[in-house]
Formats: C-alpha cells, structure tokens, sequence
C-alpha cells in the first residue's frame, strides 16, 4: 500500500509557469515532509522539507504548502526555468521515530525555454 | 569533501551471480539505508541501519542482505533469489535520530543480463 500518494506523474509547463505537484498521505503520525529534487542518473538532492506546525514553507523559487486537515501537500515552483527539469519526489516521515522514509512515485517536470 | 560515495556507477553481471554494490559515507551518520528506484515506482527501501552491527529490513528485502561492520560503511549484496535485479540502487546516510534529513548518494545502475 501506497503511504505517499503523488500527482501527476509529468508534468510540461513553459519558462516562468508554476508547475504544481500534489502529494496525500494518510498516517497522521507522519510529522516531516521533504521534496527531493533528482536529476537524470543522479542521486536525489533535498530541496525543501515543512514540519505540520506551519502551512506553508518558501525557499527561493520553491514553496510547499501544507494542508494537515486534509492531510495534503504541494509543491509550487515560482517562474520555472528549463534548468528545473527534473523528477521531483515527495516523501514523508516521523520526526522522532523517523526510521523510514516514505515516498511518493514521482514528478516528471519538464519546462519548455 | 564530506559526502557519500556509491561505486560503481555502473555494474553489468550474469544472472544467478551475487553482485556487492558498495557504500561509503564520512559524514559520521549514524543511520544509512539502501533503496531501489524503478521507473514509476519511486524510491523503495530495502535494508537500513541505526548503528553498527545492526539493521532492518525494508518493504521489499528478499533477495538482498546486507552488512553493517563500520559505521561508514554499508555494503548491499543482490543475491542470486532477487527475482528482478536490475535497477537503479540509492544509499543514503541520516545522522541519526531527531535528525530529519537523508542525504543521497549518487547510485549505482545495476545491469542482469
């Protein structure tokens, strides 16, 4: 069973777009909740992560909003640039006991110049 | 450079052969994890490690095992009963509990001929 679930599956925007990807969970213990950014053959680099306590997280370009009611959050990328194509995953975990991480079946993200 | 180093980027091996993907991290964390990325499929965890000389298995284990003598050094063995071997495989490295990030290696493109 799926515990991150992740849409769309790709996603093609034009330069300076706000490609949107959405991720749901269900276990309400999950108290983390990272982006990672991969690149072809390459290994996932952290982009941006949001703890529940706050409804929205914005670094750079780069934003998540965050949902707890509906147990839902996004990720918002601000005047995309063909340098943002990539894979994007979401995933999430618990804080404390934060053995494993879950994650979500990715983003294909490509920004046409 | 502190970081974590996966060799080698690419390995070619007949079936029924056992095949040792190595992993190295020096950023002394205490937690590391092996995961399996197919495409559509997201990452996937197979074995992680708190400390030393102990490790758990993850959602999709049979097949693999794995070894945790040094702290820096978490070696994954794709025995011969994996059914379908051929994947990209992921180690990453937490520092450890109440630490949220994982850091990423740059994988290992594992090719069953």
């Amino acid at each position: 069973q799926q515990q991150v679930k992740q849409s769309p599956q790709s996603l093609i925007v034009q330069k300076g777009g706000i490609p949107i990807i959405n991720c749901a969970y269900e276990n309400t213990a999950f108290d983390y909740f990272p982006w990672y950014q991969q690149f072809p053959g390459k290994g996932p680099a952290l982009l941006i992560a949001i703890r529940p306590d706050v409804s929205e997280k914005k670094e750079g370009r780069f934003t998540i909003s965050f949902n707890k009611s509906a147990k839902q959050f996004s990720l918002h990328i601000m005047d995309s640039q063909p340098g943002d194509s990539a894979t994007y995953f979401c995933a999430a975990s618990r804080h404390r006991t934060g053995n494993q991480f879950y994650f979500g079946t990715g983003t294909s993200l490509t920004v046409i110049p | 450079d502190g970081g974590i180093t996966q060799s080698p980027k690419y390995l070619f091996r007949k079936e029924g052969q056992n095949v040792t993907l190595s992993c190295e991290q020096n950023l002394n964390h205490d937690a590391m994890y092996w995961y399996r990325q197919d495409p559509g499929q997201g990452l996937r965890l197979i074995y992680y490690s708190q400390i030393v000389n102990d490790f758990q298995k993850g959602d999709i284990a049979e097949g693999y095992s794995v070894s945790r003598e040094k702290k820096e050094s978490f070696p994954l063995t794709v025995t011969s009963a994996q059914k379908n071997p051929t994947a990209f495989y992921l180690c990453a490295s937490r520092r450890g509990q109440g630490y949220n990030e994982q850091f990423f290696g740059p994988g290992t493109r594992l090719t069953v001929l």
